[in-house]
């Protein structure tokens, strides 16, 4: 089992709809989970960074963790072109290494 | 605040010749990681320090790669002899100690062509 796994994509959603990404990581003991938005060609950008349980919301990006389900997801409302780019989700584990998934490639249809 | 700079940008070499990449994090950010991201895959941590410190080089193949924070602020990572498959973009990021969980803030990346 992969320590983090993403949703395979790519994901295409129209404009103005709700794009839902996922992520699951293998280590119950984790504790810090990000989110990073990578354009092609240039390098991950923080977007969201998540430490309890539940939702935490910033703009049109909201966050969602549950530690029992080991799985943390970044929803993006009223979807723009420029949120195409590939989303990276990281978890910092028990042993303290931050491990970075395989990231899904999001394309947002005009 | 200045971010994370690299250099070179790009950099193509022949297969068997060495390079060096350099990082300059932002200042007073004590944690600085090297990550080789091949097209498609999400960044693989080649080495992490703390200050002057290696934390992590699990994942460094060390036969062929080497890096050092000398003076705990700016670094060197080196392939030598490079392989074909070190064809990749080289990203060098930095966190603070501030963090809880270790936000890392990127610098733009070398990309590397081994012929």
């Amino acid at each position: 089992q992969k320590e983090v796994e993403q949703n395979s994509g790519p994901l295409s959603v129209p404009e103005g709809a709700i794009a839902s990404l996922n992520c699951t990581y293998s280590d119950r003991g984790s504790q810090s989970f990000f989110w990073y938005r990578q354009y092609s060609g240039k390098s991950p950008e923080l977007i969201m960074s998540i430490y309890s349980n539940g939702d935490k919301e910033d703009g049109r990006f909201t966050a969602q963790l549950n530690k029992a389900s080991q799985y943390v997801s970044l929803l993006i409302r009223d979807s723009q072109p420029s949120d195409s780019a590939t989303y990276l989700c990281a978890v910092k584990t028990s042993y303290d290494k931050v491990i970075f998934g395989p990231g899904t490639s999001l394309s947002v249809i005009p | 605040e200045a971010g994370v700079a690299q250099s070179p940008r790009y950099k193509i070499i022949e297969k068997r010749q060495s390079v060096a990449f350099w990082c300059n994090p932002i200042s007073g950010h004590a944690t600085l990681y090297w990550y080789q991201q091949i097209l498609g895959q999400g960044p693989k941590l080649l080495i992490q320090f703390q200050n002057n410190g290696v934390v992590d080089d699990s994942q460094l193949p060390k036969d062929r790669f080497s890096a050092e924070r000398l003076k705990g602020v700016d670094s060197t990572l080196k392939i030598q002899p490079a392989k074909l498959e070190d064809s990749a973009v080289y990203l060098c990021a930095s966190s603070g100690s501030g963090t809880l969980g270790g936000e890392q803030f990127f610098g733009p990346g070398t990309r590397l062509t081994v012929l």
